[in-house]
């Protein structure tokens, strides 16, 4: 099975901060990378598929780059509605289709 | 309203039985691969199961292989999960979400995600 894994775990940072996610697969996994964003008793909602491609009506603050094993979600400027948990997702070929451990982003 | 609404959580004891639903609308629901994704109480994301919206065909994650079964009802436009012989590590809000491909049309290579999440519902195992 493709182990992700994220880091950091946890992150404190301020509004208006350029904050960065990183998300590494055990092997290649192509372009087959989502990143979601989930709030406390919410349902994760999808932020980015396939590496870099926004989903519909998700601010143009979110981006997200990279290929193979290493792939990275980035905040250019914090807002207030953006500290929540991130997961990274692989879909490549079969299943499981697993997630990273999630990364906390807290105000500072 | 293009929704999902997961029931049947409940508290069972370890060993125990449980069935959950999800119900689907605004959609249509036999054109569309679905799975289940649980998050145990403080803990990430575990993607669970899937089945396929056109010939049924299942899949598991070693955790729950032989002890989940996952299946649908398209005239319902319902999916379920039957869950048997129970364990605390199974405790989890379980969420039913919808596959979307890329571009509209699911074939092998394309990029797919989760595009609709359920609420969730609330499985304890516990005596």
């Amino acid at each position: 099975d493709i182990q992700m894994t994220q880091s950091p775990s946890s992150l404190s940072a301020s509004v208006g901060d350029r904050v960065t996610i990183t998300c590494r697969a055990s092997q290649s996994i192509s372009i087959y990378l989502n990143w979601y964003q989930q709030k406390p008793g919410k349902a994760p909602k999808l932020l980015i598929y396939a590496v870099s491609r926004l989903q519909s009506g998700v601010p143009s603050r979110f981006s997200g780059s990279g290929s193979g094993t290493d792939f990275t979600l980035t905040i250019s400027s914090l807002q207030p509605e953006d500290f929540a948990t991130y997961y990274c997702q692989q879909t490549y070929s079969t299943p499981p289709y697993t997630f990273g451990q999630g990364t906390k982003l807290e105000i500072k | 309203e293009v929704q999902l609404l997961e029931s049947g959580g409940a508290l069972v004891q370890p060993g125990g039985s449980l069935r959950l639903s999800c119900a689907a609308s605004g959609f249509t629901f036999s054109s569309y691969a679905m799975s289940w994704v649980r998050q145990a109480p403080g803990k990430g994301l575990e993607w669970v199961s899937a089945i396929s919206g056109t010939d049924g065909s299942t899949y598991y994650a070693d955790s729950v292989k032989g002890r989940f079964t996952i299946s649908r009802d398209n005239s319902k436009n319902t999916l379920y999960l039957q869950m048997n012989s129970l364990r605390a590590e199974d405790t989890a809000v379980y969420y039913c979400a919808k596959k979307y491909c890329s571009g509209g049309s699911c074939y092998s290579g394309v990029s797919w995600y989760f595009d609709l999440w359920g609420r969730g519902t609330l499985v304890t195992v516990s005596s």
